[in-house]
């Protein structure tokens, strides 16, 4: 059961470099999310996206970008990579059945 | 969606029964409370979640309070394995996306 995938699951950047992380999922649904969590930290939401060729802002959206091309994929894109952005990345999803169902995450390191 | 405000940190032994609460005041009477839980180096998982009942399942139990202010997420017999963050959250569930947001969650330590 494939569920929710991202990749990369690890990637280094250097400082001003842009990168985009893939997510997508098989369950066929409607929402999806990006989170980003930094050491000790609790998950923070970056965009979401409510159906395919939508996304609002989450809590932290400034220096990222999100395409919803189609229902099965969500990318963030990070245009001008920063330290300040080294973090764990999650992506996840869910229907009106509530269950949300999260990626394995993609380790990103800015130098 | 409502701020939920849980304990940084609990512990527990073995064996033992936890009680992880959660307060969401501000909780709307549509929303449901969820609960999900994070293992070491993994994306999160879900729990269990409820609206107004108190709800079991294999995982865990919930227990919901008279007003919906607050819950309590309850491991019968904790194990090694449970050791884990957990995170309370609440939304509506109307069929489409809402700010899904989760609070710092509640540490929780498991010792023999």
């Amino acid at each position: 059961n494939a569920g929710v995938t991202q990749t990369p699951k690890f990637q280094v950047l250097k400082t001003g470099q842009s990168m985009t992380l893939q997510c997508a999922q098989d369950m066929n649904h409607n929402s999806m999310y990006w989170y980003r969590q930094d050491p000790g930290m609790g998950l923070r939401l970056i965009y979401y996206s409510a159906s395919e060729g939508t996304t609002d802002k989450g809590e932290v959206p400034n220096g990222y970008n999100v395409s919803r091309l189609n229902k099965r994929e969500f990318s963030l894109r990070l245009e001008s990579a920063a330290p300040s952005q080294t973090s764990v990345y999650f992506c996840a999803s869910h229907s009106s059945g509530n269950t949300i169902y999260f990626g394995e995450g993609s380790w990103l390191t800015v130098v | 969606d409502a701020k939920t405000t849980q304990p940084n940190s609990m512990e527990s032994n073995e064996e033992e029964p936890v009680h992880l609460p959660c307060n969401h005041s501000t909780i709307s009477g549509t929303d449901y409370i969820h609960w999900y839980r994070q293992l070491p180096s993994q994306g999160p998982e879900y729990v269990i979640h409820g609206l107004t009942s108190n709800v079991n399942n294999r995982m865990a139990s919930l227990a919901i309070a008279e007003d919906r202010k607050s819950s309590t997420l309850i491991l019968h017999r904790a194990t090694l394995r449970d050791a884990a963050v957990y995170y309370c959250s609440t939304w509506g569930n109307t069929g489409t996306a809402s700010k899904l947001t989760f609070g710092t969650g509640t540490r929780l330590q498991v010792t023999l």
